[in-house]
């Protein structure tokens, strides 16, 4: 079963505005990673935070870790329509670091 | 080509056939996964290699997944005596170091009729 629960599943917003995700997970991690999909096809890293950190920075995104509350957030800031995708988080396991376990996933759609 | 590749991008086959699905991960790259998505879903881990080490096996959903990584290269998902539910995309990814980034294939997008 995945870890990895994510919310809001969907998201509409408009060009400029920023775009909120969450994820909560289940167990201890080593690190958490966000990715991105297009059109249900491959997947791009976008950023990772390790299980010291709390907020990391990477252009216009904002990831934060809570490992108290397990959970992470994702800010989009200034979005553009080619925002547009799936944004996934994924963990990995500190008792089962060979494996990335991947949440449900945020539609984010982003208006012009 | 710095990416991953993954062949054939879509397949239709019938139900009971076997299916191979092939992945040419990142030169140098010793790790290597593969993921089943189903449509609209997350991502399912099946099955994890590392360099020479027996591989992770544990999410595989049957005994009808197989996969095999030859010269530590190339890798090779087969679904023997397919099913409908086996229908999704399966996608592969490889890593240089493991626990860290990984780098996704655009995937293989398998309809079993």
């Amino acid at each position: 079963s995945q870890q990895g629960e994510e919310d809001p599943q969907a998201l509409s917003i408009q060009e400029g505005e920023n775009a909120t995700m969450n994820c909560s997970y289940k167990t201890s991690i080593n690190n958490l990673q966000w990715y991105r999909q297009n059109s249900g096809r491959g997947l791009v890293h976008l950023i990772l935070i390790r299980s010291n950190e709390r907020e990391k920075h990477s252009g216009r995104l904002r990831v934060t870790l809570d490992t108290s509350k397990k959970s992470s957030s994702l800010l989009i800031t200034a979005s553009r329509a080619a925002d547009t995708a799936s944004y996934f988080c994924a963990t990995v396991p500190r008792e089962d670091t060979d494996k990335l376990i991947f949440g449900t996933g945020t539609r984010l759609q982003v208006f012009p | 080509g710095a990416g991953v590749s993954q062949s054939p991008s879509n397949k239709v086959t019938e139900k009971g056939k076997d299916v191979e699905l092939r992945c040419d991960p990142i030169s140098g790259h010793t790790a290597l996964y593969w993921y089943r998505q189903s449509l609209g879903q997350g991502l399912e881990f099946l099955i994890y290699f590392q360099g020479n080490s027996a591989p992770d096996k544990s999410g595989l959903p049957s005994d009808r997944f197989s996969a095999e990584r030859t010269g530590g290269s190339v890798s090779t998902l087969t679904i023997q005596r397919t099913q409908q539910e086996d229908s999704a995309v399966y996608l592969c990814a490889s890593g240089a170091v493991r626990q860290e980034t990984q780098y996704f294939g655009p995937g293989t997008r398998l309809l079993v009729l």
